[in-house]
């Protein structure tokens, strides 16, 4: 049972437009989530990260939207640029209680950004 | 750069084999994880490793073990091979103990399982 789940596994965007990835999940004891992105031949690596206690961060181009009530995190990238192709990974970390768990990963969302 | 290091890139070996993974932390950090990518699966946890001792499992096989030596490299080893466990093996280090801090992560190494 998959408990964070990026159901479009490609997307594809104009370059300067802007790139919307999406995650869901269903653990409510999930309180941190991450994205990573994953170049071909190379691991993953940090792009941003949220809190369950936010509903917003941001990073230069990139914003992290966090809507509890609905379990559901997405990822704005703006504007979208060719060198952001990559595979978009959505990760979340649960908490029992004070007790760290593990980091828990999607299947990943493939970006193409076209010229 | 991710400053992880995995050897070997590639490898290939026969059903019932084992082989062992190697990884070379970041320097400075102190916890190593390992994770498993599948065919079409996002990665699975599978152990991790802070200063030497084991601090958290995932979904771990009884055929996989690992440890973590007095360097702070790591080797995840894998035995009695089936062709199931052909997938990416990933190693990954923090500096701290805990999932909040970004991983680093290496290039992986490919297991092909024939």
């Amino acid at each position: 049972d998959q408990q964070v789940k990026q159901n479009s596994p490609s997307l594809s965007v104009q370059e300067g437009r802007i790139s919307i990835l999406n995650c869901d999940y269903t653990n409510s004891m999930f309180d941190y989530f991450l994205w990573y992105k994953k170049y071909p031949a190379e691991g993953p690596t940090f792009l941003i990260s949220i809190s369950s206690i936010k509903d917003k961060n941001e990073d230069g181009r990139f914003t992290v939207f966090l809507n509890k009530s609905a379990k559901h995190l997405s990822l704005h990238i703006v504007p979208s640029q060719p060198g952001d192709s990559a595979v978009y990974f959505c990760a979340a970390i649960l908490n029992y209680g004070g007790s760290q768990g593990n980091l828990i990963f999607g299947k990943g969302t493939k970006l193409s950004v076209k010229p | 750069d991710s400053g992880v290091t995995q050897t070997p890139k590639h490898l290939i070996t026969a059903t019932g084999q084992r082989v062992t993974l190697r990884c070379s932390p970041r320097s400075g950090d102190l916890s190593v994880y390992w994770y498993q990518q599948s065919l079409d699966q996002g990665l699975q946890f599978l152990i991790q490793y802070y200063n030497g001792e084991e601090r958290a499992k995932g979904n771990i096989l009884e055929r996989f073990s690992a440890q973590q030596f007095p360097d702070l490299h790591s080797e995840l080893n894998l035995s009695s091979l089936e062709l199931g466990d052909s997938a990416l093996y990933f190693c990954a280090s923090s500096v701290g103990d805990r999932h909040y801090s970004p991983l680093h992560f290496g290039n992986g190494t490919r297991l092909t399982v024939t």
